[in-house]
C-alpha cells in the first residue's frame, strides 16, 4: 500500500518567516496531494490540493509543489502568522482514482511572535 | 458548503459498553464516508471505508465485529464501537465525499472517547 513519509516533524519558525513542509510516497499511482491543517482537539482543515497533472498551485501565503519524478510534494507558508500554528498533515491517494488517503505522521508548526 | 458534523463530540463509558457516533452531512449527499481514529499527537488512521447501501470495508487489523459501521442514507454513517475497553479511548473522526464530486474529503469535528 501506499507509504506516505513527512519531514520535519516539528517546525519553529518567526513570524514573518517562510516554513516549508516535505512529503514522500511511494506509489507512482497516486495521483492526488491534499495538505490538511488541525489545531489541537479540532478537525483537519483542507488548506490545499494538487493533483499529478500539475505542478505547482499557489492560493495567497500558501503553495503546494509537486515532483511526480522523484515522488515527493511539499507545502510553503510565507509571511506566517501566529495563527499558522498548528500540526500540519500531508496524504496522497491509494491509487489513481481511490478516495482513500495515507495520511504523513504531522508536522508541528510554532510562529514565534 | 461542505459541512460535516459529529455527534457526540465526548462521550465517557464504563468498559464493555457499546457507544454510537454519528457522523453526518449537512448541506450535502455523501455517496462515501471514512472513519479515522486519531491517538494523541499522532496521524490520522483510517479505519474503514463506508459506503451508502453497502459494507464497509475496513483496513486490516481494524475488527469489523468491534467497529460496527452502518451507511443507512447518502448523509448519515454511524460508528459503534461494541465492548468497549480502555485501550480504543482515542479521537474518532469521520470525513465525507460530495456525491459526484471531487475527491475532497471534508472532515467532521471528532468524537474524544474515554473508556474507564
Amino acid at each position: 500500500g501506499e507509504n506516505v513519509e513527512q519531514h520535519p516533524s516539528t517546525l519553529s519558525v518567526q513570524e514573518g518567516d517562510s516554513a516549508v513542509i516535505k512529503c514522500t510516497y511511494s506509489d507512482s499511482a497516486s495521483n492526488y496531494f491534499p495538505w490538511y491543517k488541525q489545531e489541537l482537539g479540532k478537525r483537519p482543515q483542507l488548506i490545499i490540493d494538487i493533483r499529478s497533472n500539475v505542478g505547482e498551485k499557489k492560493d495567497q501565503r500558501i503553495a503546494v509543489t509537486l515532483n511526480k519524478t522523484a515522488k515527493h510534494f511539499s507545502l510553503h507558508i510565507t509571511e506566517t502568522q501566529p495563527e499558522d500554528s498548528a500540526v500540519y498533515f500531508c496524504a496522497a491517494n491509494l491509487r489513481a482514482g481511490s478516495y482513500q488517503l495515507t495520511f504523513g505522521k504531522g508536522t508541528k508548526l510554532s510562529v514565534i511572535p | 458548503g461542505a459541512v460535516v458534523s459529529q455527534h457526540p463530540s465526548w462521550v465517557i463509558c464504563k468498559s464493555g459498553t457499546s457507544v454510537k457516533i454519528e457522523c453526518r452531512s449537512l448541506d450535502f449527499q455523501a455517496t462515501t464516508m471514512f472513519w479515522y481514529r486519531q491517538f494523541p499527537k499522532q496521524s490520522l488512521m483510517l479505519m474503514a471505508t463506508s459506503n451508502e447501501g453497502s459494507k464497509a470495508t475496513y483496513e486490516q487489523g481494524v475488527e469489523k465485529d468491534k467497529f460496527l459501521i452502518n451507511h443507512a442514507s447518502l448523509t448519515l454513517s454511524t460508528l459503534t464501537v461494541t465492548s468497549a475497553h480502555p485501550e480504543d479511548s482515542s479521537f474518532y473522526i469521520c470525513s465525507a465525499i460530495l456525491a459526484g464530486g471531487p475527491d475532497t474529503q471534508y472532515f467532521g469535528p471528532g468524537t474524544r472517547l474515554t473508556v474507564l
